[in-house]
């Protein structure tokens, strides 16, 4: 079985400064692994994916995100936040040897970016 | 560019009420799927399909049902509306052949059940 824990439900941070965002994944085989990005209002945007190749993996709007077996984690990193920032991410993990194309998401953080 | 449309953005609908929730993909997907989304809870598989006229039970599939006819269209089908189905719910669609594509989201109906 798949799951997914994001271990900070809000993150706030002033603009300039880094964002971290926690997730941590169980899965029984070599996951697939996504964050996600929602703006308020507007549909769910990929922003980066892991699929087994390199380990860092970098996204659109300068995020990026390590993936960490030995720690099974997929935390999401961007060096200075931004106001446009501020939305929920969700951290999904996908193994297809037992779930096929199905995606399990996590609870998701809200990201909030103070001036 | 990619798209996923959705019927309605909101919706308002009595409890008992048949409603009906549709999706369109332009991108000739094979995959698509029906989330709800709840705040804390993140996104809940409610069905998806591999193909057309076929369906699979997703996490949360009681008290709805699915119908794909066509490739491009998926429908979600609340047979008699329930106050705890007021949700945010989503379609996504991707391509076949494993996890690791994207899935790619309308933008969302609120359905309010009164």
């Amino acid at each position: 079985a798949q799951s997914v824990t994001q271990l900070d439900s809000h993150v706030s941070v002033s603009e300039g400064t880094p964002v971290l965002l926690r997730c941590n994944y169980s899965s029984s085989y070599s996951p697939s692994l996504f964050w996600y990005v929602q703006h308020p209002n507007k549909g769910l945007q990929l922003l980066l994916k892991y699929t087994s190749a390199a380990t860092l993996v970098k996204g659109i709007n300068g995020f990026e995100a390590e993936f960490k077996k030995s720690e099974t984690s997929f935390h999401l990193t961007k060096p200075s936040a931004h106001m446009s920032d501020a939305a929920e991410y969700f951290c999904v993990v996908s193994d297809h040897e037992t779930s096929g194309s199905r995606l399990t998401f996590g609870e998701g953080t809200q990201l909030t970016v103070n001036p | 560019d990619v798209k996923v449309t959705q019927s309605s953005r909101y919706l308002v609908k009595r409890t008992g009420e048949k409603v009906f929730l549709e999706c369109v993909q332009d991108m000739d997907h094979e995959n698509m799927f029906w989330y709800r989304q709840d705040p804390g809870l993140g996104l809940r598989l409610i069905y998806f399909s591999y193909d057309v006229k076929m369906k699979e039970k997703g996490d949360i599939p009681e008290g709805y049902s699915v119908s794909r006819e066509k490739k491009e269209r998926f429908s979600l089908i609340l047979e008699s509306a329930s106050t705890n189905q007021t949700s945010m719910y989503l379609c996504a669609s991707s391509r076949g052949g494993g996890a690791h594509n994207e899935q790619f989201f309308g933008p969302g109906t609120r359905l309010t059940v009164l």
